[in-house]
Parts: structure tokens; C-alpha cells; sequence
């Protein structure tokens, strides 16, 4: 079936330092991909998106680019701040026709001043 | 301004027990969805209604029902509590299911059940 798999966490950085999180998905057919974050007692958030091959998604400075030849959807920053920290994930839609969405299993990011 | 609504935010309860847990949106969405976090396994889909009036079954459904009350309320239903089912929940609304339909998110009920 359809899988998303991400970079084990925690992951701990300091301020202005340069972030990836990795993601990769297994899926049948086309499916859109999902970048989305869950602050401290929180429900989840819409991060980025990007619906076919090669779209790019950005958003608060973070950015992902689809990659069909690598099922790959990694997330990026250039330059983080305290406040992304938070847990995020990496999740895709609609691969195959399935109307859901399927979630990585979440990344903890922790930004140190 | 707000979106989803869960209530309660926190329950305990006893093995055995039942419980029904509310979700309302606002925002005028056709789907809604029902979904369980549990440490190191992400989200994993419950029930979800593509639209009013209908209900269909996710990832896991066993041990849940849900009713789809009407177009702004879904309810996630345990009639029989066991430990198993202590988890965050969380319930999400959409436009439609199409894959450029973003889900909106509430801020969960934290569960737990002894």
C-alpha cells in the first residue's frame, strides 16, 4: 500500500542554522504531497503542498520539490528560527484514487536560540 | 474565526466505558475526517465522510463508529473503551476530497483510557 516514510527524529538545531527533513513515498499512480506542522498543543497546519512532478512548494521560507525520478518530497529551510519548532510531517493524497490522506510518521524539530 | 472544534479537549475514562467525542467546522466543508496520533506512527484515518449523509472507513476502524449529524458536525463514537484506544485524536474538515483539497485541523482531544 501507500507509505510515506521520514527522517527519524528528534532533530535539534541551532538558530539561523541551514534544516532538511527528509521524505520519501511509495505510492501507485500520481499522488499530490504534503509538507504539514503541529505546534506544541496544536492541531496540524497546511505547510506546503505540491500536486504533480518537479512543483515546487513554499511557504514561511520553507520549500519542498516533488521529485518523481526519487520519490522524494524533502523539506527545507534556508535559515531557522525558535518559533518552527514543532513536529512535521510529510504526508501524500489521492495516489491510486484513494480519497485520504497518508501521514510520515512526524519529525521533531527543536530550534535553540 | 474558528475552523474546526473539538470538545472535550481531555477525557479519561475506565475500560468499558463509552464515549462520544463532538467535532463542528464552520468553514461550510463538505468532508470530514477522523484521525488518531499515536507516538512514532503519525496519523492514521478512522472514518471519514466524503459528504453529508455518507461515512466510510479508514485505516482503522475497529472500535469506532461515527455519525455524520449533519453538514458542520461528525462525531467519533467508543462504545466499549479499551486501553488500545488511548491516543490523540483529531478531527479535520476539507472542501471535498480532491487532491488539492487541503484538511484543516482541530486541536485534538487527548484520551486515555485505564
Amino acid at each position: 500500500g501507500d507509505s510515506v516514510t521520514q527522517m527519524e527524529g528528534p532533530v535539534t538545531l541551532s538558530e539561523e542554522a541551514c534544516l532538511t527533513i527528509n521524505c520519501t513515498y511509495t505510492a501507485t499512480g500520481y499522488p499530490s504531497l504534503f509538507w504539514y506542522v503541529q505546534y506544541p498543543g496544536e492541531g496540524l497546519q497546511l505547510l506546503l503542498k505540491a500536486t504533480k512532478a518537479d512543483d515546487k512548494g513554499s511557504n514561511k521560507g520553507f520549500e519542498a520539490t516533488y521529485r518523481k525520478e526519487t520519490t522524494s518530497f524533502h523539506l527545507e529551510k534556508g535559515s531557522v528560527q525558535v518559533s518552527d519548532s514543532a513536529v512535521y510531517f510529510c504526508a501524500l493524497y489521492g495516489a491510486g484514487g484513494a480519497q485520504k490522506l497518508v501521514f510520515g510518521q512526524g519529525t521533531r524539530l527543536t530550534i535553540n536560540p | 474565526n474558528a475552523g474546526v472544534t473539538q470538545t472535550p479537549k481531555f477525557q479519561v475514562l475506565k475500560t468499558g466505558q463509552s464515549m462520544t467525542l463532538q467535532c463542528a467546522q464552520d468553514m461550510n466543508h463538505n468532508s470530514m475526517y477522523w484521525y488518531r496520533q499515536d507516538p512514532g506512527m503519525g496519523l492514521r484515518l478512522i472514518y471519514y465522510s466524503a459528504s453529508e449523509g455518507t461515512t466510510d472507513k479508514g485505516e482503522v476502524p475497529n472500535g469506532y463508529n461515527v455519525s455524520r449529524l449533519n453538514k458542520r458536525e461528525f462525531s467519533l463514537r467508543l462504545e466499549s473503551a479499551a486501553p488500545s484506544q488511548t491516543s490523540v485524536y483529531f478531527c479535520a474538515s476539507s472542501v471535498g476530497t480532491g487532491n488539492n483539497q487541503p484538511q484543516h485541523f482541530g486541536d485534538g482531544t487527548r484520551l486515555s483510557i485505564l
